[in-house]
């Protein structure tokens, strides 16, 4: 299995901040992924990210909000920008690794915006 | 699109009772299905998968899963469940086998066991 890394655990922000969210892998992935889990509900896709070009946003989610950083093979940045409450969720990162193409996913940050 | 339901947002059973966890799933082409179980405050942890071959997959922990072509089913099963399976399921599909496509998740099933 992968080791993930995931930075902060959690973070009680104020609304109209932002906050970056680290995400480190413990060998080289090409894809990595982020998910926001919201409170009771189940995961949804962020968007995919490549080393060394543009993230892939789902719909309904703008790089302007969450903007993403792969700088290399191992670890990409998620920002949070201008919180509001409805953000408040767990945001998860996750790898594929290995042979097998499962899916690894790193303990999640819990954000909440007051 | 593809996409998975799970009918049941909470599922009781009796410790050392059998358990199952419906999952179906909607997918073009052939379907590659995935159980996964949370923790409270901790990440997804990968319990079995299906990818081709016998039907009955069996992963960690004791749990086995059935995969149904023609119900489009892929169940979560424990022959005997324990107090320490109480915890969140997911199922999820992704339409290829490779690691580059994200899997998509049912909305999860809590699972309670109780002594």
């Amino acid at each position: 299995s992968a080791v993930i890394s995931q930075k902060p655990s959690r973070d009680i922000c104020q609304r109209g901040t932002s906050l970056t969210i680290q995400c480190q892998v413990d060998s080289q992935v090409t894809m990595m992924f982020w998910y926001r889990q919201q409170p009771g509900q189940s995961l949804t896709l962020i968007a995919t990210a490549n080393q060394g070009s543009e993230a892939t946003y789902e719909s309904g989610f703008v790089i302007d909000k969450f903007p993403i950083s792969r700088p290399n093979l191992t670890f990409s940045t998620l920002t949070v920008s201008n919180m509001s409450p409805e953000d408040s969720s767990i945001y998860l990162c996750s790898v594929v690794r290995g042979g097998k193409n499962i899916q690894y996913f790193g303990a999640g940050t819990r954000l909440s915006v007051l | 699109a593809q996409s998975v339901a799970q009918p049941e947002d909470q599922v009781n059973v009796a410790e050392g009772n059998p358990l199952t966890v419906k999952c179906t799933y909607s997918v073009s082409g052939n379907p590659y299905l995935f159980w996964y179980v949370q923790y409270p405050n901790r990440g997804l942890q990968f319990l079995l998968k299906y990818i081709t071959g016998d039907n009955l997959v069996k992963g960690s922990y004791g749990f086995e899963a059935e995969f149904n072509k023609s119900q489009t089913s892929f169940h979560l099963k424990k022959p005997s469940a324990l107090v320490s399976d109480s915890a969140l399921y997911f199922c999820a599909v992704r339409s290829s086998p490779s690691g580059n496509t994200p899997l998509v998740f049912g909305k999860g099933t809590r699972l309670s066991v109780i002594a």
